[in-house]
């Protein structure tokens, strides 16, 4: 069965520094990878997907993944955090359903 | 154009008691499927449908169920509410499968007492 890890519960980065939220997956095939991003409260907005292709995948406000076979990860990235980046992230690959991952909490410090 | 739509945002619930939830999927999406997600915890799957049939089910008690209608929305029943089953329960649609990335609703958040 497909399934991600998000090995950081919780990411503190000051405001301005670049960011890098970790997801690893366990599939034999090319899996489809998905991050999503969830404000307080909020539902879940989609930040980005990888079906095949270029490895390096563009998603909205700013942020991007790289796929990465040989390390069987798909880290999210952004070169600079603003304080509104400040949620919950998760990453995940569909299994029946999406299989979400526990979730990294990113912090923005001024 | 909508976005996936779920009624009500929020509600409070005793132990015992029945709950449904609504949602309306985006137009032309034919898939919802329902989550489960606790406080601290990623979204867990409980339902999917396509087409009126569903098509998986996740870790959860027969105390859930669902139903799709004709025009695509959905409803999701809690029987016997316990105080565990106090979360958000999240709602997404899309055109076909889970491969292609689902959108999601807002949420309900229920609370049980």
């Amino acid at each position: 069965a497909q399934s991600v890890t998000q090995p950081d519960i919780h990411i503190t980065v000051s405001e301005g520094a670049s960011l890098e939220l970790r997801c690893n997956y366990s599939y034999g095939a090319t899996p489809y990878l998905f991050w999503y991003v969830q404000s307080p409260g909020q539902g879940l907005q989609l930040l980005l997907k990888y079906f095949s292709g270029d490895t390096l995948v563009q998603g909205i406000k700013g942020f991007e993944a790289e796929f990465k076979r040989s390390q069987s990860s798909f880290n999210l990235r952004k070169p600079s955090v603003h304080w509104s980046d400040a949620a919950e992230y998760f990453c995940a690959v569909p299994q029946e359903s999406l299989t979400f991952g526990k979730g990294t909490m990113l912090l923005v410090s001024p | 154009d909508a976005g996936v739509t779920q009624s009500p945002t929020h509600l409070i619930k005793t132990r015992g008691q029945q709950v449904t939830l609504r949602c309306s999927p985006i137009s032309g999406h034919k898939s919802v499927s329902w989550y489960q997600q606790v406080l601290g915890q990623g979204p867990q799957f409980i339902f999917q449908y396509y087409e009126k049939e569903e098509r998986g089910r996740g870790n959860f008690p027969d105390r859930f169920s669902a139903r799709q209608f004709p025009n695509y929305s959905s409803e999701l029943n809690v029987n016997a509410l316990l105080l565990g089953d106090s979360a958000l329960y999240l709602c997404a649609s899309s055109l076909v499968s889970a491969n292609y990335g689902y959108t999601f609703g807002s949420g309900t958040r229920l609370t049980v007492v």
